[in-house]
C-alpha cells in the first residue's frame, strides 16, 4: 500500500527567508503524481503545486518550487520569500497515475509558521 | 464560477441522531470526492465517484455511512446513527479528467461536524 509521510509537525520560518517541507512516499508504482496542498485557518484546502512522476524536471510555481528525487521517493516544498500569507497547514498528497484509480492518499500535515 | 459548495458550515447534533451533509461540485466536473479531516487521522478519503458512481468506498464506514450522487450536481453524505467519534470536518472536492489526466481537485469550504 501506498504511504506519504510528513516528519515536521512544525516548522518556523522568518518573513522573506526560504523554507523547505519534507515529505516522502512509497510506492511500487512508476507512475504517479505528487501535490502539495495548503490548508490556511479559513480550512480550504489550495493546491500549491504539481508534480508528474515521469518528468524529471522539478515544477515550479513563482515562490513555490519542488525538490523531487524519484529514486529517494522524497517530494519536498520549497517556499522562497516567505510571506506572511504562507502561514498555513501543507499537505503532501499522492495519486496513481493508473487510469481508473484517482484515490489520493495525503499526509498528515506541517505546520507553516511564519513570523514577522 | 462558485466553487465547490457544502451544506452545512457547521452542524452540531446529539449522538444517535441523522447528520446529512451536502455537496455540490463544480459544473463539468465529473469527478467527486468526500473527505474526514481529524487530528488523529489527518484526511482521509472516504468515498468517490466518477460519473455519479461510486469508484471506491473502502473508507467508508458501510455500518453507518452512506454516499449518494442522484445527479451530476449533487451528493450527500449521511451518518445514521451519529457517534461522537465522527466529529470532523467533512470536506467535499471536485475535478474533471482532461485527455487522460485528471485535473486538481478543488475542495469545498468543509463542513464542522460535532457529535455530542
Amino acid at each position: 500500500a501506498q504511504t506519504v509521510t510528513q516528519s515536521q509537525p512544525e516548522m518556523s520560518v522568518q518573513e522573506a527567508e526560504t523554507v523547505t517541507l519534507s515529505c516522502t512516499y512509497d510506492t511500487s508504482e512508476s507512475d504517479y503524481y505528487l501535490f502539495w496542498y495548503k490548508q490556511p485557518p479559513s480550512r480550504q484546502m489550495i493546491l500549491v503545486i504539481r508534480q508528474e512522476a515521469y518528468k524529471q524536471q522539478n515544477a515550479t510555481e513563482n515562490r513555490f518550487s519542488v525538490n523531487f528525487q524519484k529514486a529517494a521517493k522524497s517530494f519536498s516544498l520549497k517556499i522562497s520569500d516567505s510571506q506572511l500569507g504562507d502561514a498555513a497547514m501543507y499537505f503532501c498528497a499522492y495519486r496513481r497515475g493508473s487510469s481508473g484509480t484517482y484515490k489520493y492518499i495525503f499526509g498528515t500535515g506541517t505546520r507553516l509558521k511564519v513570523l514577522a | 464560477d462558485a466553487g465547490v459548495i457544502q451544506s452545512p458550515r457547521h452542524e452540531v447534533t446529539e449522538m444517535g441522531q441523522e447528520v446529512t451533509l451536502r455537496c455540490k461540485p463544480i459544473s463539468g466536473h465529473d469527478y467527486l470526492f468526500w473527505y474526514r479531516q481529524t487530528m488523529m487521522q489527518g484526511l482521509e478519503l472516504l468515498v468517490y465517484f466518477n460519473n455519479k458512481a461510486v469508484m471506491d468506498d473502502s473508507g467508508m464506514p458501510k455500518d453507518r455511512f452512506s454516499a449518494k450522487m442522484p445527479n451530476a450536481s449533487f451528493s450527500t453524505l449521511k451518518i445514521q446513527p451519529s457517534e461522537p467519534r465522527d466529529s470532523a470536518v467533512y470536506f467535499c472536492a471536485s475535478s474533471f479528467v482532461a485527455e487522460g489526466f485528471q485535473e486538481t481537485q478543488y475542495f469545498g469550504p468543509g463542513t464542522r461536524l460535532l457529535v455530542l
